[in-house]
């Protein structure tokens, strides 16, 4: 079982509506909790980062929240643009690894006009 | 540099033959990191470097491949007697410090097929 898992595996929406993605993970304890967005053919380009005590964290049109209870993180994105069409992916650093860092497989997203 | 720049960007190899991928990592970072990325799935960890030294090459899946950061700087991935199951993007990744707290930039990718 994957330690970081994220849902949906792919999201299709219209230009200007919000989305919500998904991210649970088993790892623990972590010492950080990344969202990246990665555009076709590019390297991952990181979003947010927040320590375990951190609830939310923004940039710009994304906001990431996590609750370290439930083990679960989301990314909010508001006003969807087209270029947001990109996979978005959760990194979980363990705190015992400053090297592991487990990455989920993203979600894809798709934003049509 | 700007930016984690690696070459080539897309390679092509017969099975069976040798490849060699470059990370020139931003200047001044210490860490340097390499990650196989299947189609469709999240990057999968393969090395670590601290400056020169390997510290960690847990992820590498098997003896044919090999990395090495012989300056502390630029770092080559290796893959020996490629066969099918290598093709996937392999990506590089540098921070100031331990990945951790600090940010990790990545380069764009060297996309490997192996025909």
């Amino acid at each position: 079982k994957n330690q970081v898992e994220q849902s949906p595996q792919s999201l299709i929406i219209l230009e200007g509506k919000n989305c919500t993605l998904q991210c649970n993970y088993t790892v623990s304890p972590f010492s950080n909790l990344r969202w990246y967005k990665q555009d076709t053919g590019r390297g991952p380009v990181s979003l947010t980062i927040m320590t375990f005590s951190e609830n939310t964290k923004s940039n710009g049109r994304y906001t990431a929240t996590l609750d370290a209870d439930t083990k679960q993180s989301s990314l909010h994105i508001t006003a969807s643009q087209l270029s947001d069409s990109a996979s978005y992916i959760c990194v979980v650093s363990p705190y015992s690894s400053a090297s592991k860092i487990i990455f989920g497989s993203g979600t894809r997203l798709s934003i049509r006009p | 540099g700007a930016g984690v720049s690696q070459s080539p960007r897309y390679k092509v190899a017969k099975r069976g033959q040798d490849v060699a991928l470059r990370c020139d990592p931003i200047s001044g970072h210490v860490s340097l990191f390499w990650y196989q990325q299947a189609l469709g799935q999240g990057p999968e960890f393969l090395t670590y470097f601290q400056n020169e030294a390997q510290l960690d090459k847990s992820g590498l899946p098997s003896d044919r491949f090999f990395a090495e950061r012989p300056e502390g700087s630029v770092s080559t991935l290796k893959i020996q007697r490629t066969q099918q199951e290598d093709s996937a993007v392999y990506l590089c990744a540098s921070s100031s410090k331990g990945f951790g707290n600090t940010e990790a930039f990545f380069g764009q990718g060297t996309r490997l097929t192996v025909v």
